[in-house]
């Protein structure tokens, strides 16, 4: 246990539905990311966030996709009117800032689309 | 400029074998190289990461190999087990904010 936790761990959805993810980070990390992954790919970089700010966003986040860190503590991540392509894992992780911190990652949150 | 390839995507080691995973960068100014180790229903976790000026880091029976002239660098586990059996991912990061993985090797160690 890294101390990142996600929830939910599984979701399966209908296309179309809405679906949130919520993430909580190790309690001193600053920073958080969202990243996605597919079956036999490694995880591609989301968004992140730095305290309760945004500060880069992937070309892969689409309109559909929404992240908020509101208080700078946990961030949940929104994606609108699923699609069967949204179907993948999400992975959270956090670190503190300044350099090249390590990232610890969550367990991730599954996402199936029907 | 921004990618990170990984081969072999798959690797069949017997126990007490030297498993051997490369990775290549294209973007001379990536400068920090991490290793993440994913076991099924697991996040990646950190296994050992080297910055360009040194060309090996050793921990436990894990080393990093880095060429910094061709661009490449390896994972390197010695005296294999079963219970290294993951998928390993090699990356980097543009810059302090972010990371670009590989696509990912998984190990299988038989006894």
């Amino acid at each position: 246990d890294t101390g990142v936790s996600q929830d939910p761990r599984h979701k399966i959805t209908k296309r179309g539905q809405n679906v949130t993810f919520r993430c909580d980070p190790i309690s001193e990390h600053n920073r958080l990311y969202w990243y996605r992954q597919t079956l036999g790919q490694g995880p591609e970089f989301l968004t992140y966030f730095q305290n309760e700010a945004q500060l880069e966003k992937s070309r892969l986040l689409s309109d559909r996709f929404s992240a908020e860190r509101p208080k700078g503590s946990f961030s949940t991540l929104e994606i609108q009117r699923t699609e069967q392509g949204d179907s993948a894992m999400y992975l959270c992780a956090s670190s503190r800032s300044g350099g090249y911190n390590e990232q610890f990652f969550g367990p991730g949150t599954r996402l199936t689309v029907l | 400029q921004q990618q990170v390839k990984q081969s072999p995507q798959s690797l069949i080691v017997q126990k007490g074998g030297i498993s051997i995973i490369n990775c290549a960068y294209e973007n001379t100014a990536f400068d920090y190289f991490p290793w993440y180790q994913q076991f099924p229903g697991k996040g990646p976790a950190l296994l050992i990461a080297i910055r360009p000026d040194v060309s090996e880091k050793k921990e436990g029976r894990f080393t990093i190999s880095f060429n910094k002239s061709a661009k490449q660098f390896s994972l390197h586990i010695m005296d294999s087990q079963p219970g290294d059996s993951a998928t390993y991912f090699c990356a980097a990061p543009p810059n302090t904010d972010k990371l670009i993985f590989g696509t990912g090797t998984r190990l299988q160690v038989f006894p």
